[in-house]
């Protein structure tokens, strides 16, 4: 079983400054399969990035994803007051078949 | 427009049985896995199971297996949970999810059922 450990768990900035979140597996997982996910309080889930790198519809080009292997980034260029919440990597593995979270990094404003 | 609808939230007791709903609209239902997901109070997301209503086939976290049944209707496109004794650990939030084929991303999420489960 894969375990995708996210770091750090809680990440205090300023709004306009530059965001860098890690998601690291226990083993190498395919880039095709890897997502990360924004939550805001009281809401479910929103699709941010998915095959590592590829935005999802509607997401703002400040947010961006990189990686491979077993080391995985998700960055926000300059922080927006709307960005500040928690944040998901996933990855999907098909040995068995498995979907898999990390634990979260929150982002809060300092 | 894509659509996970969830049922409304729901208050038992230890050892009642529940079943909580997820329908989809505004796409193929049957060409897409629905899988749910667990948040506990305060803490993190939980894969707990999919479903690909087209064939039925599903599958299983360890974690969970055993201790939730997931199925679907295709015929009016709704996914279900369901527990046969609620505990209450079991008390969380649960997401269904639509996940597309090729990425396996979780791209539509419902709005979330919140169960509560106490004596």
């Amino acid at each position: 079983e894969i375990v995708l450990t996210q770091s750090p768990g809680t990440l205090s900035l300023s709004p306009g400054e530059r965001a860098t979140l890690s998601c690291r597996a226990s083993q190498s997982v395919s880039s095709t399969y890897l997502a990360w996910y924004q939550q805001k309080p009281g809401q479910a889930p929103r699709l941010l990035i998915y095959g590592a790198s590829n935005r999802a519809t509607g997401i703002p080009d400040r947010f961006s994803g990189s990686g491979s292997g077993t080391d995985f980034t998700l960055t926000i260029s300059r922080l927006e007051p709307e960005d500040f919440a928690v944040y998901y990597c996933q990855q999907y593995g098909s040995s068995p078949p498995a979907w898999t979270f990390g634990q979260g990094t929150k982002v809060e404003i300092k | 427009e894509v659509q996970l609808v969830q049922s409304g939230a729901e208050v038992k007791k230890p050892g009642e049985s529940l079943k909580i709903s997820c329908k989809g609209s505004g796409y193929s239902f049957t060409s897409y896995w629905i899988g749910w997901v667990r948040q506990m109070p305060g803490k993190g997301l939980e894969w707990m199971g999919i479903i690909y209503p087209g064939d039925s086939d599903t599958r299983y976290s360890p974690s969970f297996q055993g201790q939730v049944t997931i199925s679907a209707d295709k015929s009016i496109t709704t996914a279900y949970l369901q527990w046969s004794s609620l505990k209450a650990s079991d008390t969380a939030m649960y997401y269904c999810a639509s996940a597309s084929g090729s990425s396996k991303t979780f791209d539509y999420w419902g709005q979330g059922t919140l169960v509560t489960v106490s004596s």
